[in-house]
């Protein structure tokens, strides 16, 4: 069961302009929403966290919008940089989850 | 400032071999999830241990597939008699003590298995 989702295998954008990532979910108990970006033969690295009680968080150029009622959340990149290329995963968990459920990935690339 | 370390990076085994995992968390973090990434796809949960016992074994196969989380030592993923689809990306992530807050995962760099 697929409780998150990212439906975009892969996006290409021109560098200094917006990047948007976007992630579905379809359990409304979770709480706490996370994206992580991963380089080739590496661990992923968290980027930026939102929780539920918030619809907006931003870190530099990085902000992680989250609507509830719609189950969606997107991560917005601006300006895009060429060392953002990467594949891009959104989490979420919960008070009353033990693990941490991630999305299949967005792999970003952003052209110079 | 040691992260996550994971060895060995890359394994190679051979069908019906045993492959053992480590996984050392961050100083300080007393909770362990293990993750696996098949080729082209995401991560997907395994297990989740605290010191000495098994929180989540939820998405661990039922056969073949062992954790542990000693008191002393790394944390070890055990795969016994290991077969071709076993072949992926396994990741460590380690926490700090959960106390009803949230908080992120820290990730090593994963270990390569490779089964031929």
């Amino acid at each position: 069961d697929q409780q998150v989702k990212q439906n975009s295998p892969s996006l290409s954008v021109q560098e200094g302009r917006i990047s948007i990532l976007n992630c579905d979910y379809t359990n409304s108990m979770f709480d706490y929403f996370l994206w992580y970006k991963k380089y080739p033969a590496e661990g992923p690295t968290f980027l930026i966290s939102i929780s539920s009680i918030k619809d907006k968080n931003e870190d530099g150029r990085f902000t992680v919008f989250l609507n509830k009622s719609a189950k969606h959340l997107s991560l917005h990149i601006v300006p895009s940089q060429p060392g953002d290329s990467a594949v891009y995963f959104c989490a979420a968990s919960g008070e009353n989850f033990n693990k941490f459920y991630f999305g299949s990935g967005t792999k970003l690339n952003v052209k110079p | 400032n040691a992260g996550v370390m994971q060895n060995p990076r890359h394994l190679v085994r051979r069908r019906g071999q045993e492959a053992r995992l480590r996984c050392s968390p961050m100083k300080g973090h007393s909770h362990v999830y293990w993750y696996r990434q098949l080729p082209e796809e995401g991560l997907k949960f395994m297990v989740y241990l605290q010191k000495e016992n098994i929180i989540d074994e939820s998405g661990m196969p039922k056969e073949r597939f062992s954790a542990e989380f000693p008191k002393e030592g790394p944390s070890i993923l055990r795969i016994q008699q290991v077969v071709r689809g076993d072949s992926a990306a396994y990741f460590c992530a380690s926490s700090p003590r959960r106390d009803g807050s949230n908080e992120k995962l820290f990730f090593g760099s994963g270990t390569q298995l490779s089964v031929l």
